[in-house]
């Protein structure tokens, strides 16, 4: 039973456009993070989230930025996206910030022309 | 400096075989390591976990050895299924810290 939900679970669009990820998870979990997956299945976390502290991976560039409103929503915003950043974004979701059991929605692929 | 490390990348045997994937890890501080599977089109869901004060973890057909003074452990599928096709990825953390993952190992069974 899927528990985080990632809207859209796809996305195409053009070098320099604008995109946002929407992610909702249900379990009541109070952090949230955002991971990008790479074509070769690498995973990389980009962001975490525990009750109002944001904690940025620093290898993060400045165009992608998280935005949440309750502990319950994270979602992800790109600004002016590059070629690069064509990957699937994975939201999961933990009871606390260590060592718990991370819950993933089925991700977002994005693809940039 | 990648901290998990797995191999092979990947991996294919009969149904019915063992599959051995293996991983190891370089900070001897890490305590905790999860396995997680992921399907296509899925987002990775844990499969089994163990914690370093073991040195053996069952779950029906999944099984982790690990061993601490050479920090490497491995996870073994026994009577491989064509439905435990996926990608593994395996994890490690210590004291509450994010978890790093390894490069994952895509297994595929053939019937």
């Amino acid at each position: 039973e899927t528990a985080v939900f990632q809207t859209p679970n796809y996305h195409v669009t053009q070098v320099g456009n604008e995109v946002s990820f929407n992610c909702k998870q249900t379990l009541g979990h109070d952090t949230m993070y955002w991971y990008k997956q790479d074509s070769k299945k690498l995973l990389k976390i980009m962001f975490s989230y525990n009750n109002k502290q944001l904690i940025v991976n620093e290898t993060v560039p400045r165009r992608f930025s998280p935005q949440s409103s309750d502990k319950a929503h994270l979602n992800l915003r790109i600004k002016s996206v590059e070629p690069e950043d064509s990957a699937v974004y994975l939201c999961a979701s933990s009871d606390w910030g260590g060592a718990e059991t991370l819950y993933f929605g089925s991700g977002t692929r994005l693809t940039v022309l | 400096q990648q901290q998990v490390r797995q191999s092979p990348q990947s991996l294919t045997v009969w149904e019915g075989e063992t599959a051995i994937l293996n991983c190891s890890y370089e900070n001897s501080a890490f305590d905790y390591f999860p396995w997680y599977q992921q399907f296509p089109g899925e987002g990775p869901a844990l499969l089994i976990s163990i914690l370093s004060v073991s040195n053996k973890k069952e779950d029906g057909r999944f099984t982790i050895f690990f061993n601490k003074r050479e920090k490497k452990l491995s996870l073994h599928i026994a009577d491989s299924q064509p439905g435990d096709s996926a990608t593994y990825f395996c994890a490690a953390s210590n004291a509450g810290a994010k978890l790093t993952f390894g490069g994952g190992t895509r297994l595929t069974v053939r019937p």
